[in-house]
């Protein structure tokens, strides 16, 4: 089945500064890539999904990237503000499958 | 719309008591999902169905047990409670088709402590 990782597990930025977080998977077939985010104490919610048709996707102040040879995606915030303070989950799944595979989560801190 | 509710919020037992938690959804998704979530493990899909009177085995099913008689309510049932099942149990409900088929909506949590 599908694999995905996360790094780093945790990372601490300056208000301001731009955060990234990278995801790899391991199942060829993926082609639909969702990010998560997790505030402390509260559900996880969808707040950027890709598929593989394209390589980038913006909404805002977040980003997400897709690189489909090397099997990786990433997450980037610009301009990070403190309610960006959460746990991020990345996920992969294939379209016709019903399944999400997530991956470990990371933890951003924003440094006011 | 409340979207995916979950019942109760907390639940202390013992070893060995069983409960079960309810799922409840009312944005008419065919897809439900029950998950747990301990520190540094993520999301774990325990049992899944893809409708009404399906159910399917996910990532980690052992000790638990899933019915879905009604598409909006997805039961998780714990026959015999043991302290390894202490975590935060989430419920999500998809829809199938549409221009985001595998967006899941979660539920606010029901956090279950086992001693």
């Amino acid at each position: 089945g599908e694999n995905v990782e996360q790094h780093p597990s945790t990372l601490s930025v300056q208000e301001g500064d731009s955060a990234v977080i990278k995801c790899t998977y391991s199942d060829s077939a993926s082609n639909y890539f969702p990010w998560y985010k997790q505030e402390l104490g509260k559900r996880p919610q969808l707040i950027i999904d890709i598929r593989s048709n394209v390589g980038e996707k913006k909404d805002q102040r977040i980003a997400v990237t897709l690189n489909k040879t090397a099997k990786h995606f990433s997450l980037h915030i610009t301009e990070t503000q403190p309610e960006d303070s959460a746990v991020y989950f990345c996920a992969a799944s294939y379209y016709g499958n019903n399944r999400l595979a997530f991956g470990k989560g990371n933890q951003v801190v924003v440094i006011p | 719309n409340a979207g995916v509710t979950q019942t109760p919020k907390f639940r202390v037992l013992k070893t060995g008591q069983s409960m079960t938690l309810l799922c409840a959804q009312d944005m008419n998704h065919e897809y439900m999902y029950w998950y747990r979530q301990d520190p540094g493990m993520g999301l774990r899909l325990i049992h899944y169905s893809v409708g009404e009177g399906t159910t399917a085995k996910g990532e980690v099913p052992d000790g638990y047990n899933v019915s879905r008689l009604k598409k909006q309510n997805f039961l998780l049932g714990l026959e015999s409670a043991a302290p390894s099942q202490t975590s935060v149990y989430f419920c999500a409900s998809s829809p199938s088709g549409g221009r985001s088929p595998y967006e899941q909506y979660f539920g606010p949590g029901t956090r279950l402590t086992v001693t």
